[in-house]
């Protein structure tokens, strides 16, 4: 069974940074094919999707916020870390992680798993 | 950058009435890497359909999905009391991920 578990703080402060911690089970991200990725939705708004991090430790980041991003992994811990600098008003959000996917030779990718989200707000 | 546009932005539809939502790319994609997923109110998103016509794992048969080039749609044949939710279509290109608004399908 894959399960997937964010943690972090749910209030940040205008300029901080924030750090969640994606948590997860159910499989291997050293395993060829496995991905995770950060997602996020601000309230009553679509999904956007932040950064990814592969098998063999290759990252991507949203092409808006790469400037802010970065994320890491444990492998032996099955943790999954982003941190976002310089922390804004808009960026308040339920920020997800999510097991994604990778076909053979990148034939295909999808967001099969997904954890219950963490509400970030920030405020003052 | 690829940008995804869902219509229509709100369906009003009753329980076994046939639901046809529509997703379009700004550009031609490839079908392989468009998806569809459901959400619910206070859930994280779930995987429906990916390459725009597989169903993911005990996804019912009265969800289908199609389309190529720039136009797809999700087709739920007859509509159950637990469909109604928002679905996003996704698009991986470049080494990113969108999604499209949503379309929201709720109860009329």
């Amino acid at each position: 069974q894959v399960t997937l578990r964010e943690s972090g703080p749910a209030l940040v402060k205008p300029t901080q940074t924030l750090t969640l911690t994606c948590t997860f089970s159910g499989f291997s991200l050293s395993t060829s094919g496995m991905c995770v990725s950060w997602i996020r939705q601000p309230p009553g708004k679509a999904l956007e999707w932040l950064a990814r991090i592969d098998w063999d430790d290759a990252k991507y980041y949203s092409t808006s916020l790469k400037t802010r991003l970065a994320i890491s992994r444990d492998t032996s811990k099955n943790q999954v870390v982003l941190t976002m600098t310089n922390m804004d008003p808009v960026d308040t959000a339920t920020y997800y992680c999510a097991r994604l996917r990778r076909g053979a030779g990148g034939s295909y990718y999808y967001f099969d798993w997904w954890g219950q989200g963490t509400l970030v707000t920030v405020s003052s | 950058e690829i940008v995804l546009t869902q219509s229509p932005g709100t369906l009003s539809l009753s329980p076994g009435e046939r639901a046809t939502l529509s997703c379009r790319a700004s550009q031609s994609v490839s079908s392989s890497y468009l998806g569809w997923y459901q959400q619910k109110p206070g859930q994280a998103p779930r995987l429906l359909f990916y390459g725009a016509s597989s169903r993911a794992t005990g996804i019912p048969d009265r969800f289908s999905g199609s389309g190529s080039g720039t136009d797809f749609t999700l087709t739920i044949s007859r509509l159950e009391p637990e469909d109604f939710a928002v679905y996003y279509c996704q698009h991986y290109g470049n080494s990113l991920f969108t999604f499209g608004p949503g379309t929201k399908v709720d109860i009329k």
